[in-house]
């Protein structure tokens, strides 16, 4: 496609409850990221993928969230037993492995937990 | 580790006026910076990116930036403000000095442009 995509573009869940927010990246880039962005705050950064693997995944903030690339494109981020604080704009950016190279983000998907 | 600070939540300017939004970052090395714009309900738009050379980078829609290594600034400047340039703005960083690897934002500065 032209850009990233984002899938939903809103999501309300109740607490507890198990999520999946996907993003698909500009053709040809190897690069996926994901960030988080809570109300008033810039981007948090969650997780790199290069290709199929996670090369940083520091930013995750506990074992309920994790993520996947299973072929090096689309990459799913997954959040089991959602609580009222993971809601935020969760934003997917990609880019290739040019050096210099853009992130180029995607709208995001809201994720509200009631 | 790596930090940016934009040292302003809010700033209102008229339309026609100049602007200037502060960051400074911290980072030992040459730093890859970068501003990006956030317009509500849009995703993150690149206005422009530092990795090396002319300290004075020129970007999309009139925006230039000034990479400043005695003051660890990168401020974003531009002469002329349209209202269409409402919006947020963030100031980031590249965490490993890189141009891959995660970035490191700033808080953001929201511009309100009065007519």
């Amino acid at each position: 496609g032209a850009g990233v995509s984002q899938t939903p573009s809103n999501k309300v869940t109740e607490k507890g409850k198990y999520v999946e927010l996907r993003c698909d990246p500009i053709s040809g880039h190897t690069a996926l990221y994901w960030y988080r962005q809570s109300l008033g705050q810039g981007p948090e950064f969650l997780i790199y993928f290069q290709g199929t693997g996670a090369a940083d995944d520091s930013g995750l903030p506990n074992d309920r969230f994790f993520a996947v690339r299973p072929e090096g494109s689309v990459s799913t981020l997954k959040i089991q037993r959602t609580e009222r604080g993971d809601s935020a704009v969760y934003l997917c950016a990609s880019s290739s492995m040019l050096p210099g190279d853009t992130q180029y983000f995607g709208p995001g998907t809201r994720l509200t937990v009631l | 580790a790596q930090s940016v600070t934009q040292p302003d939540i809010h700033i209102t300017v008229s339309e026609g006026a100049s602007l200037e939004l502060r960051c400074n970052y911290s980072y030992g090395a040459t730093p890859y910076l970068f501003w990006y714009v956030q317009s509500p309900g849009q995703g993150l738009q690149l206005l422009l990116k530092y990795f090396s050379g002319d300290t004075l980078v020129q970007g999309i829609k009139g925006f230039e930036a000034e990479f400043k290594r005695s003051q660890s600034s990168f401020n974003l400047r531009k002469p002329s403000v349209h209202w269409s340039d409402a919006a947020e703005y963030f100031c980031a960083v590249g965490a490993d000095g890189g141009s891959q690897g995660n970035l490191i934002f700033g808080k953001g500065t929201k511009l309100s442009v009065k007519p």
